[in-house]
């Protein structure tokens, strides 16, 4: 299978401050890693995700950066507002496998 | 529709009970999955469909679990005699083409209570 560990479990950024959110994996295969944004009650929806080939992505004031011989990957939010506040979780695929395996999630409070 | 439709958005029963949750996925997508999230943990994987087979039933945990997608578009997963450990979110999503280098786009789940 697929171990993906997730940390911390819960952030708190002052408003403008920089947030990262660590992940590691256990597979070597795994080669696509998505990230999550799960607002309070609501749907989890893809916000940025990664493909083995690259080591950095970025969108705006999100960016994924992976280390492939060290198996983990993390998630950098700059500027960050209110409305970033919301649960994020990790994600690891592989190209022969059928689901995705989940990190625990992280809580990320932006203080005003 | 616009996005994937799960019904009901909430489902309390009573334990031993029979219950059934639907899925509408986005038109066109071929690639169904379910995950059952408790609180403060991440989705777990129960069940992936490509079209109307189950390609992947590894994550149901016992046979009280059963899912259906007769025509390859909307999906029911079942619960035989739910126990109160069953109790969680169960999230469906689907994708284009079912490559997990493809966005999965997940409805905003069914919240099952046992009692």
């Amino acid at each position: 299978g697929e171990n993906v560990e997730q940390h911390p479990s819960t952030l708190s950024v002052q408003e403008g401050d920089s947030a990262v959110i660590k992940c590691t994996y256990s597979d070597s295969a795994s080669n696509y890693f998505p990230w999550y944004k799960q607002e309070l009650g609501k749907r989890p929806q893809l916000i940025i995700d990664i493909r083995s080939n690259v080591g950095e992505k970025k969108d705006q004031r999100i960016a994924v950066t992976l280390n492939k011989t060290a198996k983990h990957f993390s998630l950098h939010i700059t500027e960050t507002q209110p409305e970033d506040s919301a649960v994020y979780f990790c994600a690891a695929a592989k190209p022969t496998g059928n689901q995705f395996y989940f990190g625990t999630g992280t809580s990320l409070t932006v203080i005003p | 529709g616009a996005g994937v439709s799960q019904t009901p958005s909430n489902k309390v029963t009573e334990k031993g009970k029979y219950v059934e949750l639907r899925c509408d996925p986005i038109s066109g997508h071929t690639a169904l999955y379910w995950y059952r999230q408790s609180l403060g943990q991440g989705p777990e994987f129960l069940i992936y469909f490509q079209g109307t087979g189950a390609a992947d039933d590894s994550g149901l945990p016992n046979d009280r679990f059963f899912a259906v997608r007769p025509e390859g578009s909307v999906s029911t997963l079942k619960i035989q005699r739910t126990e109160r450990g069953d109790s969680a979110v169960y999230l469906c999503a689907s994708s284009f083409s079912g490559g997990l280098n493809t966005e999965a786009f997940f409805g905003q789940g069914t919240r099952l209570t046992v009692v």
